[in-house]
């Protein structure tokens, strides 16, 4: 079966600091991965997504950036965090099969900025 | 561009039904979903129906389609304190890879 992990689950970063959260799927591959936030326990914002190795298509202009250095593996990053980058960020990925393209999520990292 | 919508409080007595209503505008979509999202964690996938189906039901829940209308909703039945949680409903279409969701709906079960 396919599963997702997304670490770490919780930090505290000052303002100005990198971030560097990852995300990992097991059980598949070639799968679209995705990054999203949700602020304030409510609506996502997607941010990133990708179809390949390499290939990262950005849904808003931002702070933030993704990496995709292996097939299953994706990387969202900053080198200066800002206040507004405090959230929840959840990686996912799709599986294209009976199901269409059902998104599976991780568990989430909690952000907080300060 | 495409849009989901959804009410954003529903409170319910435990043991009453629960009923989740979201409204689609994507006349291609072909995939409908519901997620649950606990307090601090991701969103889980509870069921999903494919557009050619009319209602689909599995233990407690039960989604029914109305395509015409391009309404969907969530039904649970004999909802529980643990049912309490924001519930997300979702469309995707065979040839996009990116599904849109609604801002989530916060289900409130009062003992």
């Amino acid at each position: 079966s396919q599963t997702i992990h997304q670490w770490p689950a919780t930090l505290v970063q000052p303002v100005g600091s990198p971030l560097s959260l990852e995300c990992t799927v097991e059980g598949t591959s070639n799968p679209n991965l995705y990054w999203y936030r949700q602020a304030a326990g409510r609506g996502l914002q997607l941010l990133f997504y990708s179809v390949g190795i390499g290939q990262i298509s950005s849904e808003v202009p931002q702070n933030l950036s993704a990496s995709r250095p292996q097939d299953r593996q994706f990387i969202l990053s900053s080198k200066k965090l800002l206040l507004s980058d405090s959230g929840f960020y959840l990686c996912a990925w799709t599986y294209y099969g009976r199901d269409g393209n059902t998104i599976y999520f991780g568990e989430g990292s909690w952000l907080t900025v300060v | 561009g495409e849009d989901v919508e959804q009410s954003l409080f529903l409170s319910v007595r435990e043991g009453d039904s629960s009923v989740i209503n979201c409204t689609y505008t994507d006349s291609s979509s072909t995939y409908l979903y519901w997620y649950k999202q606990e307090p601090g964690a991701g969103l889980q996938l509870l069921t999903y129906i494919f557009s050619n189906m009319d209602m689909k039901q599995d233990q407690r829940l039960t989604v029914l389609l109305n395509k015409k209308d391009k309404h969907l909703s969530l039904r649970i039945a004999d909802t529980q304190t643990g049912d309490s949680a924001i519930y997300f409903c979702a469309e995707g279409s065979g040839g996009s890879y990116i599904p849109t969701f609604g801002r989530g709906t916060s289900l409130i079960v009062h003992p």
